[in-house]
């Protein structure tokens, strides 16, 4: 079955950089996108971007385009979230996502699996 | 950015009982691009409603999507102990966004 797995927590200082990364397993990777949503700590869940998986094509949440880079390896199937010059503002848990697909001929982009979620910690 | 809007803020009722939740985008919003999550505490979030009106995978038929436009409507039909969790909506247009969620608690 699908299931994303992703690396463990990070704790970083302000400043830093931190490598998030999502193994997939049970479906072809290059046939669907992954996004990546955060939570931040008593607050809500927000987009930060999206890779495809057939060509690496990335769309990037505005606030974070010039921080942000994500990357994936179609021959291990793993996607990475990189961000860098952290601030205490990016202490959450990151999770990676895999699109839902094609129903009734539409592609749905919505969320339809999920990772465990990497707590990531800006702490000096 | 198209901002969604959810009301309640915290929703309190009892097992058993009907959910109504609602999610108000700032600009009409194609139905195919409208999803609802439940968020349990330490568990990854799960779609619940995906095309506005169609359940995902594994969800039971209590839970229900509607609307159109700008207004959209989840509705918990009768609610048992697991239902209670934080429910967001979404969005995935140019910019995907989320509502800022509906606690649901008993």
């Amino acid at each position: 079955q699908v299931q994303l797995v992703q690396s463990g927590g990070e704790v970083k200082q302000p400043g830093a950089s931190v490598r998030v990364s999502c193994e997939t397993f049970g479906y072809t990777f290059i046939s669907y996108g992954i996004n990546w949503v955060r939570q931040a700590p008593g607050q809500g869940l927000e987009w930060i971007g999206w890779i495809a998986g057939y060509d690496g094509v990335t769309r990037l949440a505005h606030k974070l385009q010039t921080r942000l880079t994500l990357t994936r390896d179609t021959s291990t199937g793993v996607a990475y979230m990189d961000l860098r010059s952290l601030t205490t503002d990016d202490t959450a848990v990151y999770y990676c996502t895999r699109e839902l697909g094609t129903v009734g001929g539409i592609w749905q982009y919505d969320y339809a699996y999920w990772g465990q979620g990497t707590l990531v910690t800006v702490s000096s | 950015e198209i901002v969604l809007t959810q009301s309640p803020g915290t929703l309190s009722l009892s097992p058993g009982e009907r959910a109504t939740l609602s999610c108000r985008a700032s600009q009409s919003i194609s139905i195919n691009s409208l999803a609802w999550y439940q968020h349990r505490p330490g568990q990854a979030p799960r779609l619940v409603v995906y095309r506005a009106a169609s359940r995902a995978t594994g969800i039971p038929d209590r839970f229900s999507g509607s609307g159109s436009g700008a207004d959209f409507t989840l509705t918990i039909s009768r609610l048992e102990p697991e239902d209670f969790a934080v429910y967001y909506c979404h969005q995935y247009g140019d910019s995907p966004t989320f509502g800022q969620g509906t606690k649901l608690e008993i």
